[in-house]
């Protein structure tokens, strides 16, 4: 079925980096891209990046691109992203997916708050 | 960016009662593949979302068959026949066809 859980919440100062974890199990890591999507307080859904684990080509939104890196270990199925020069726009829940617009399921991961405050 | 746009933004439903969401996009979502990449999800409050309906009308395992999509190019719907306490929630529509994937603003459903 699959299972997606990420690294807990964080609180950083404007100007600081974040990076965010997202550990895979029960399903071929390799075979699916992982999406990164952010839903800011009381706000909806922002789908924001993407990465193919199997050979690291990766997607990024305009209004994000040249700020966030998206990387994988494939030896330990897990997926990081690190967002830079953090401001308080970018305050949000951010969630890590098993993505699929096919029959597939897609799994979320639970979640990370990030926090950014001075 | 292709525009995804919901109405309405907020609905009052009755128990029992049918409900319907409409979303509409600023471009064809069919694909040159022949699918259309049209998903609706649910987001309950507190929790990720979970995905209802994949390709206009596919509803995913689980999903109770009160749950219903259709339509195509640019307007789509979903339908709840009845509406029942546990669809309580904010419901998105998402396009997959078009780099960067895009949503509409949500729809909050409550009794």
């Amino acid at each position: 079925q699959g299972l997606l859980v990420q690294s807990g919440a964080e609180v950083k100062r404007p100007g600081a980096s974040v990076r965010v974890s997202c550990k895979a199990s029960g399903y071929n890591f390799l075979t699916n891209g992982i999406s990164w999507l952010r839903q800011a307080p009381g706000q909806g859904l922002e789908w924001i990046a993407w990465i193919n684990p199997l050979n690291g080509d990766t997607f990024y939104t305009k209004m994000i691109r040249g700020r966030l890196i998206l990387t994988t270990d494939t030896s330990t199925s897990t997926a990081y992203m690190e967002l830079k020069s953090l401001t308080s726009d970018d305050t949000a829940i951010y969630f890590c997916a098993r993505d699929s617009l096919e029959s597939y399921n897609w799994i979320w991961g639970q979640g990370t708050l990030v926090t950014v405050s001075s | 960016d292709v525009a995804m746009t919901q109405s309405p933004l907020s609905l009052a439903v009755t128990l029992g009662q049918p409900a319907s969401i409409s979303c509409r996009s600023g471009q064809s979502l069919a694909h040159r593949e022949g699918k259309t990449y049209l998903t609706w999800f649910q987001q309950r409050p507190g929790q990720p979302p979970r995905r209802l309906i994949y390709q206009v009308s596919n509803r995913d395992s689980g999903v109770p068959d009160r749950f219903s999509g259709s339509g195509s190019v640019t307007d789509f719907t979903l339908r709840i026949s009845w509406v029942e306490a546990e669809d309580v929630g904010v419901y998105y529509c998402m396009q997959g066809t078009h780099w960067p994937w895009t949503f509409g603003q949500g729809t909050k459903v409550e009794i």
